[in-house]
């Protein structure tokens, strides 16, 4: 079947512009999660989604950073004004429940170049 | 707040030859721990996760990791290392006390195989 699908997979934008990254999750997952994977970082978690809420926002850097989910489906990261230190890989995962233990599968990501 | 140390940023192994990435963390109980691997310009695949019981962990692509409790740490091995195995690898921690699963990764360790 189907993997976690993100579109684009290159975005190349300008400081002070916003973009919007998305993440399509393996169908009938319930939870999806956002990472952010920085040059020389490990992988930096953003923001959990439980179907279409996100009980868990503390990851997000700053107030620029939103994301949305709906129909329990496909998310939505967007980053506003964006900010060369924004520049990075965005990494989604879902997983069947979010519950311990449960695997998380990964999408490509989008690589973000913010000039 | 619980961590992950990959103290190797790269290693190289020559092709056929035995492989250990290292993998320490800090949390008070036992976590979920799981390896993963990312090729070049492609998402994480999980290897292998260990959750309770035998500590040795079998998983993908010829790959095992040993839990010790005594000295938080959960290595990754493999006895003979084959080209295609050149990846990044990421050691994380579901610390389970969030009421979901969140994964805490390290840095990350680059594999590099000699010919």
């Amino acid at each position: 079947g189907a993997g976690v699908s993100q579109s684009p997979s290159n975005k190349v934008t300008e400081k002070g512009k916003d973009v919007e990254l998305r993440c399509d999750p393996i169908s009938g997952h319930t939870a999806l999660y956002w990472y952010r994977q920085s040059l020389g970082q490990g992988l930096e978690f953003l923001i959990y989604f439980q179907g279409n809420s996100a009980p868990d926002k503390s990851g997000l850097p700053s107030d620029r950073f939103s994301a949305e989910r709906t129909g329990g489906s496909v998310s939505t990261l967007t980053i506003q004004r964006t900010q060369q230190e924004d520049s990075a890989v965005y990494l989604c995962a879902s997983s069947l429940q979010p519950r311990g233990g449960e695997t998380q599968y990964f999408g490509p990501g989008t690589r973000l170049l913010v000039l | 707040a619980q961590s992950v140390t990959q103290p190797d940023i790269h290693i190289t192994v020559s092709e056929g030859a035995s492989l250990e990435l290292r993998c320490n963390y800090s949390y008070g109980a036992t976590p979920y721990l799981f390896w993963y691997v990312q090729s070049p310009g492609q998402g994480l695949q999980l290897l292998l996760k260990y959750f309770s019981g035998d500590t040795l962990v079998q998983g993908i692509k010829g790959f095992e990791a040993e839990f010790k409790r005594s000295q938080s740490s959960f290595n990754l091995r493999k006895p003979s290392v084959h080209w295609s195995d050149a990846a990044e690898y990421f050691c994380a921690v579901d610390t389970l006390n969030t009421g979901f699963q969140k994964l805490v990764f390290g840095t990350g360790t680059r594999l590099l195989v000699s010919p």
